[in-house]
């Protein structure tokens, strides 16, 4: 069975420090892959998503960025952190083999910036 | 632009009763329809979804019906549990895998014992 795991949990980070948030999937292969952000009472909202290694489609201009090293492998960087970057991360997947093709979501990172 | 459009922020309904949860969308090239539920502090879980071309999809106590000529679908549950009490987004997507997924802002559904 496929599996999607996100790391950390929480965490708090300071203004204009840099972010690393990393989600791999287990269990299955050349899935898509997206990063979501969920801010306090509002809807998902599509930050990157991914259709191959090294492919990297960005949905909102911002001072975050992504990349996939691997086939199974997110990663959500920042090189300074704003207030506004506070959050829930979400990572996803879905496969590409089977319509409607729904996606499945990892447990999320709560990140405070302060 | 808003895409995919859930009017509805919060619901109550009593336990045992139906849950009609409601979504428009504009956009008529859309393929596929999906419900995701989503509890505080987790990511969300896949519901139901359904095909354009069909009307209606039944999945246990989850139904989804769309309405194509309306632009718009619903989830109905039946009976509504405590434990359904969360927040249910609508999304929609076009007909491939590389097409993205269009979430609504979701409806918050409280089901009262």
């Amino acid at each position: 069975s496929q599996t999607i795991h996100q790391w950390p949990a929480t965490l708090v980070q300071p203004v204009g420090s840099p972010l690393s948030l990393e989600c791999t999937v287990e269990g299955t292969s050349n899935p898509n892959l997206y990063w979501y952000r969920q801010a306090a009472g509002r809807g998902l909202q599509l930050l990157f998503y991914s259709v191959g290694i090294g492919q990297i489609s960005s949905e909102v201009p911002q001072n975050l960025s992504a990349s996939r090293p691997q086939d199974r492998q997110f990663i959500l960087s920042s090189k300074k952190l704003l207030l506004s970057d506070s959050g829930f991360y979400l990572c996803a997947w879905s496969s590409r083999d089977r319509a409607p093709y729904e996606q499945y979501f990892g447990p999320g990172t709560r990140l405070t910036v302060t | 632009d808003q895409q995919v459009k859930q009017n509805s922020p919060s619901l109550s309904v009593q336990e045992g009763r139906i849950s009609i949860l409601n979504c428009d969308y504009t956009n008529s090239m859309f393929d596929y329809f999906l419900w995701y539920k989503k509890y505080p502090a987790e990511g969300p879980t896949f519901l139901i979804s359904i095909s354009s071309i069909k009307d209606k999809n039944e999945d246990g106590r989850f139904t989804v019906f769309l309405n194509k000529s309306a632009k718009h679908l619903s989830l109905h549950i039946v009976p509504s549990q405590p434990g359904d009490s969360a927040v249910y987004f609508c999304a929609a997507r076009g007909r491939t895998s590389y097409d993205k997924v269009i979430f609504g802002p979701g409806t918050s559904l409280s089901v009262i014992p």
